[in-house]
Formats: C-alpha cells, sequence, structure tokens
C-alpha cells in the first residue's frame, strides 16, 4: 500500500544546513507537506508544494520534491536550537480529506 | 492567532470504558479531522467531518468510534470501549477549506488506556 517513509533521527550543528528526506510510494500524490511538532505542541504545518512544482523557498526553508524518484526534501539554512523538534512528511491527493504521514524525523540542533 | 484546542492533554481510563476527547477547531473552520499517533508509530487519519457528518473515514476509524459537533464550538471524538491498543495521542484539526493543506492541529491528547 501507500506509504511515506522517513530517518528518525537528525543531529547537526547550530549554523549548518539541515537537510530531511521523505519518500512516498503514491505516484498520485497531489499534495507534500512539511509539519513541524515542538515537545507538548501540535503539529504546526511549515510548508507545502503541490505535485507540479519541483521547488519551493520560504525564507530558511527549502523544500525540493524529485516526482521521478518520489523523493521530498527539507532544507533549513542556518539552523537554530529553536529549529530542534520532530519533523513530519505527508502527503495527501486532490479529492481526499486524508493525509498520510511518516514517522517524523528528530532534529537535534547542538550549540 | 486563532488556534485548535484540545480537552484533555491526558486522559487515563480503564479498559471497556468509554471517552470522550474534546477539540475546539478555529471559529470559521468548516472541516473537521482526528488523527491518531500511537507511541513511535506514525500519525494516522480517522476521520474527517463537515455538514454535520463524517466525509472520510479509515479502516482504523470503526463502530467503536464516533464524532459529534453538539454545539457551534465543540467537535468530540467518543470510543464507547476502549482497549489497550486506542492508547495513543489523538489530535484534532480544523481547516476552512476542504483542501488538506489548509489543515490547522491541535496539541493533542494523550489517552492512556490501563
Amino acid at each position: 500500500g501507500e506509504d511515506v517513509e522517513q530517518s528518525l533521527f537528525l543531529s547537526v550543528r547550530e549554523g549548518d544546513s539541515s537537510v530531511i528526506n521523505c519518500t512516498y510510494t503514491d505516484s498520485s500524490s497531489t499534495y507534500l507537506y512539511w509539519y513541524k511538532q515542538e515537545p507538548g505542541a501540535g503539529l504546526q504545518l511549515l510548508t507545502y508544494i503541490f505535485s507540479n512544482m519541483d521547488m519551493k523557498q520560504d525564507q530558511r526553508l527549502t523544500v525540493l520534491l524529485n516526482k521521478k524518484d518520489k523523493h521530498l526534501s527539507l532544507r533549513i539554512a542556518d539552523t537554530q536550537t529553536g529549529d530542534s523538534a520532530i519533523y513530519f512528511c505527508a502527503e495527501s491527493l486532490y479529492n481526499n480529506n486524508d493525509m498520510r504521514f511518516g514517522a517524523g524525523t528528530r532534529l537535534t540542533v547542538k550549540p | 492567532e486563532p488556534e485548535v484546542t484540545q480537552t484533555p492533554s491526558h486522559q487515563v481510563t480503564q479498559m471497556g470504558q468509554e471517552v470522550i476527547l474534546r477539540c475546539v477547531p478555529i471559529s470559521n473552520h468548516l472541516y473537521f479531522y482526528w488523527y491518531r499517533q500511537i507511541l513511535g508509530q506514525k500519525v494516522e487519519f480517522l476521520v474527517s467531518f463537515y455538514n454535520n457528518e463524517i466525509s472520510e473515514k479509515s479502516e482504523i476509524f470503526d463502530d467503536q468510534f464516533s464524532v459529534e459537533r453538539p454545539d457551534g464550538s465543540n467537535f468530540t471524538l467518543k470510543i464507547r470501549s476502549t482497549k489497550l491498543e486506542d492508547s495513543a495521542m489523538y489530535f484534532c484539526a480544523s481547516s476552512a477549506g476542504r483542501h488538506s493543506y489548509e489543515q490547522y492541529f491541535g496539541p493533542g491528547t494523550r489517552l492512556t488506556v490501563t
């Protein structure tokens, strides 16, 4: 069945770039998302990309989509300690309400 | 900034008991959702709700589950007879429109079934 996969952990030093990767299997996916979850908080939508795009940039965040390889990445430039959180990749189809999430990547930023 | 709220933050219940998880969506939103995340596993879609009826549900959302919008502000998830495997974090979300990218999530209710 359809699945979304992410590596579980990533550790970087403050000021470095972080790259969080995600793969998905459903070629019908229309929307792809990155959510951030801080301790005790809900899922915060960081950014999303439509499947007809291959890149989207929003301040320190850059999303790259390789639709052929079904690979999505989130790059955080100049990573700060406040970026430490769990990052979820998710995808959905145009006509569905539901989203399919990855297991989340725990990003740890060391000073 | 408007936000989705959920109560309680943590609920402990005994197996077989009924629980009701409460959510207050963002006030002008029309679509409401429940997701759950079993510890260490993925966030899973349970159900979406629009115009006072379920619009989609997953295989997880069986007859033990029900949702309701009892008044103009609350959106509830009821589990009739809880099982140990219902222990999870339950997230409520809401959106103004139909498309998923507009969904705003609450902080979650951690349900522990003993």
